[in-house]
């Protein structure tokens, strides 16, 4: 069974500060998912990588992928109050045809002024 | 515009009723998916179809039943046999082919809570 996992689940963070969240994954898959969830709303699609190596970068967020260690990581530059929402990765654990994503559990990111 | 609606937004279920939320997209995707989300949680997969007239079980399957019989649509009931469905549910669509990594589309969402 896929499992992935992310941390930390909750983080608080200042603004102008960088800071990192991981995503490690339990099976092979090169398609890895960033989506952004605002509170009481849906999701919204952030990055999709999709090899080793792959780096995404919208503004002050950034994620890459290393297939090898199974390891995603969402970076964020100078952190803004904007930014605050939760941030989930998804992993695509079909070999082929239509996608099917399994979520990580969200980190729940809060910027402090 | 292209998009998945999700309605209702809001739904209240009592004790032993089955109810239905409705998901119907415009954007020729041919995968559809529900996801169940609760409070503080990830999304665990319901139910997904990737062709009209066909859907396999996701990993929380039990107390709730699909169908797809238009390429648009793919509408979740809740039966009573759910006995926990006070939840945030989500249904996404996708392209599909994996290849390309479309990722999903999401709606926005029906919050169903049992009174």
């Amino acid at each position: 069974e896929l499992k992935v996992e992310q941390n930390p689940l909750f983080l608080s963070m200042q603004e102008g500060k960088n800071y990192t969240i991981y995503c490690n994954y339990s099976t092979t898959s090169d398609r890895l998912y960033w989506y952004r969830q605002d509170p009481g709303k849906s999701l919204e699609s952030l990055f999709v990588l999709l090899s080793n190596g792959a780096v995404k970068q919208e503004g002050r967020l950034m994620a890459s992928l290393d297939t090898k260690a199974r390891l995603s990581t969402l970076h964020i530059t100078a952190a803004v109050h904007d930014l605050s929402a939760t941030y989930f990765c998804a992993v695509d654990k079909a070999n082929f045809g239509n996608e099917k994503l399994t979520f990580g559990t969200g980190t729940r990111l809060t910027i402090i002024p | 515009d292209g998009g998945i609606t999700q309605s209702p937004k809001y739904l209240f279920r009592k004790e032993g009723q089955n109810v239905t939320l409705s998901c119907e997209q415009n954007l020729n995707h041919d995968a559809m998916y529900w996801y169940r989300q609760d409070p503080g949680q990830g999304l665990r997969l319901i139910y997904y179809s990737q062709i009209v007239n066909d859907f396999q079980k996701g990993d929380i399957a039990e107390g709730y039943s699909v169908s797809r019989e238009k390429k648009e649509s793919f509408p979740l009931t809740v039966t009573s046999a759910q006995k926990n469905p006070t939840a945030f549910y989500l249904c996404a669509s996708s392209k599909g082919d994996g290849e390309l990594g479309y990722g999903y589309t999401f709606g926005s969402g029906t919050r169903l809570t049992v009174v």
